[in-house]
């Protein structure tokens, strides 16, 4: 069954909204999860990489004001787009390590935004 | 720059047919190489290589990692339609702790 879940699936919001997307590890502990965004027929970019604890690690060209990334438990990792443009709309993927950040991950279900 | 390429991009074969795909990289500190399958969402896990001339196999599926040569295959044999998805590659790569992708091979198998 699944290990990692994101929170939703999909979503559509306008223009200068701001969205949340959860993802949780369901039957481990993570202190390490990464965010990344999938565009089409495109691979998975990192964006940034969420510590417990402590601040997000973000990826060059990846405004930290603009995505929002909040650890809050060893279970949960938050990703915030704040005042979304159309350009935002993508898919968004989570993953979380078992075992420490070397060892296999494993990707959330991911969560298409579409931004209006 | 760290950097993994994979090919070919696209392929498309026949039903039972074996294919190969390529990975190779040039990173600065190599930790692990991970192969995922993506179908219609998230990328699901098929291997993980660390050590060279090792290969792993999982049914119709075998990967092998060259650390000297700085690449690794993934191997379907006898394919099936429901191996269509694509495959990415990806180098796990140590100190910055992160995964880099490759951009993916997208496998068509027609019956």
């Amino acid at each position: 069954g699944a290990v990692v879940s994101q929170h939703p699936s999909w979503v559509i919001c306008k223009s200068g909204t701001s969205v949340k997307i959860e993802c949780r590890s369901l039957d481990f502990q993570a202190t390490t999860m990464f965010w990344y965004r999938q565009f089409p027929k495109q691979s998975l970019m990192l964006m940034a990489t969420s510590n417990e604890g402590s601040k997000a690690t973000y990826e060059q060209g990846v405004e930290k004001d603009k995505f929002l990334i909040n650890h809050a438990s060893l279970t949960l990792s938050t990703l915030t787009v704040t005042s979304a443009h159309p350009e935002d709309s993508s898919f968004y993927i989570c993953s979380a390590p078992r075992q420490g950040p070397s060892y296999e991950q494993y990707f959330g279900p991911g969560t298409r935004l579409t931004v209006t | 720059e760290d950097k993994v390429v994979q090919s070919p991009l696209s392929l498309v074969v026949h039903e039972g047919d074996t294919v190969t795909l390529n990975c190779s990289y040039e990173v600065t500190n190599f930790r692990s190489l991970l192969w995922y399958k993506q179908e219609k969402k998230a990328p699901t896990f098929l291997f993980m290589l660390t050590s060279s001339g090792i290969e792993k196999k999982s049914g119709r599926l075998s990967s092998i990692l060259d650390k000297k040569e700085l690449f690794s295959i993934l191997n379907i044999t006898a394919t099936q339609t429901g191996d269509s998805a694509v495959y990415l590659c990806a180098v796990f790569i140590q100190g910055a702790q992160k995964l880099v992708f490759g951009q993916g091979t997208r496998l068509t198998i027609n019956p």
